[in-house]
């Protein structure tokens, strides 16, 4: 019954190796964002697709790219990662015309070695 | 600009007591939403509440309440009964016309037996 589904729930990487993590929904939302959560802070927005349109937060740095290749799929790439890019990235979706109301995936834990 | 605040940074109570999570927001929107969530120790983000800008009136949900107040700008939270397995971090959200939820810096709950 999952809706918004984030694989995998951990993931190791090295320092510097790119990695990948992904979300897919079910509820066929036209939004989607991706947030990155450190610990013991509130989750900040990195992006958010409105349909195709891709929207970067100011504050995103360069390393964090994403892509949506369709309306179910979105991917959050983390070209060369820093001891600082451990955290938690949750995805979320939401339906425009449905008012705000955004569907959180479980999140993807990523610790940098 | 937007901005939440929650004050209190952790909170610890005894099983069976009461407790309000305050939280303060302000935003020059006429319209807008506010948002409860829990993030328990596995990480997920779990939604509480949305409740709009126009609507004031309280809320109750079995052991969860929720008062709006405009004048104040507050939407506390009270847990009436508390539970052990209401420990977790509750973070308070504001999202305007622009899609993006801010989040308060959250409120860390202990509830001890």
């Amino acid at each position: 019954d999952a809706m918004v589904i984030q694989n995998p729930r951990y993931q190791v990487t090295q320092f510097g190796k790119p990695v990948t993590l992904s979300c897919s929904q079910t509820l066929n939302h036209n939004v989607m964002y991706w947030y990155q959560q450190k610990s013991s802070q509130a989750p900040k927005l990195l992006f958010h697709y409105y349909d195709k349109d891709f929207n970067n937060e100011a504050d995103t740095p360069d390393n964090f790219q994403s892509r949506r290749p369709n309306t179910s799929f979105c991917f959050l790439d983390i070209r060369s990662p820093g001891l600082g890019d451990a955290a938690m990235y949750l995805c979320a979706t939401s339906r425009d015309w449905e008012g705000p109301l955004q569907h959180f995936g479980d999140g993807t834990r990523l610790s940098i070695l | 600009a937007q901005k939440v605040t929650q004050a209190q940074t952790e909170i610890s109570v005894v099983e069976k007591e009461d407790v309000t999570l305050d939280c303060v927001y302000e935003t020059r929107d006429t319209t807008y939403y506010l948002f409860w969530y829990k993030q328990p120790p596995s990480g997920e983000l779990v939604f509480l509440i949305r409740r709009n800008s126009f609507d004031e009136q309280n809320e109750i949900s079995g052991r969860y309440s929720w008062n709006f107040q405009k004048s104040t700008s507050s939407f506390n939270f009270t847990i009436t009964a508390s539970q052990v397995v209401d420990s977790a971090v509750y973070f308070c959200a504001l999202e305007d016309s622009s899609y993006k939820l801010i989040f308060g810096s959250g409120t860390r709950l202990l509830v001890r037996p």
